[in-house]
């Protein structure tokens, strides 16, 4: 089947633009995250739902971002007018069982944010 | 909260040698740890996952081992190719994955 895909899978967007970035997780998994990779860093974790319900969104890093998975599969990250210091990769993952801390996460191609 | 530390940071040898990849974590209150590959532009390939209550797992040519009440973890890569080039990152998993910076690796032919 297929994996977790991200799009879009570049995005250029000008100081001040709100951008939104979209993950479709494997079919059937419970969990998803959100992760923040910075040039040269280890992925940084951003968000976590299990189905609809956000249970974590301490790795957020300010209210300009905002993310959403309402009906338990697609999720969208948003980023309401953004800063030079937004600019990274986005990765979405998503995981099988309802604990998501335990189960193995299963990562898309991620979406590279350029912010002018 | 958890710091993770990976040395070294980048790596080259050549073809068919055998290599060791280190891990440290601050926090040894985890579920388990996760070592990943990572290519260029591409997103994260889980490698080998390790229970807390594990000491090791194989996979392949890889071996990786945990030993968590001294903080530390090291992946064993046997008769390396060059198909095996990529970032490695480990990741132990408390409440949450935190990722250390990974190991650049290069095997050249």
């Amino acid at each position: 089947g297929a994996g977790v895909s991200q799009s879009p899978r570049y995005k250029v967007a000008k100081r001040g633009q709100d951008v939104a970035l979209r993950c479709d997780p494997i079919s059937g998994h419970v969990s998803l995250f959100w992760y923040q990779q910075a040039l040269g860093q280890g992925p940084e974790f951003l968000t976590y739902f299990q189905n609809e319900a956000q249970l974590d969104k301490s790795g957020l890093p300010s209210d300009r971002f905002f993310a959403e998975r309402p009906e338990g599969s697609v999720s969208t990250l948003k980023i309401q007018r953004t800063q030079q210091e937004d600019s990274a990769v986005y990765l979405c993952a998503s995981s099988l069982g309802g604990r998501g801390y335990t189960d193995t996460q299963y990562f898309g191609p991620g979406t590279r944010l350029t912010v002018l | 909260k958890q710091e993770v530390t990976q040395i070294p940071a980048a790596l080259s040898v050549p073809e068919g040698e055998n290599l060791v990849l280190n891990c440290s974590f601050t926090d040894s209150a985890i579920y388990n740890l996760q070592w990943f590959r990572q290519d260029p532009g591409k997103g994260l390939t889980s490698l080998l996952l390790i229970q807390s209550s594990q000491r090791e797992q194989t996979s392949g040519r890889l071996n990786a081992s945990l030993d968590k009440s001294s903080g530390r973890s090291t992946l064993y890569i046997a008769a390396s190719q060059p198909g095996d080039s990529a970032t490695y990152l480990c990741a132990p998993q408390g409440g949450k994955l935190i990722f250390g910076q990974g190991t650049e690796l290069s095997v050249k032919p």
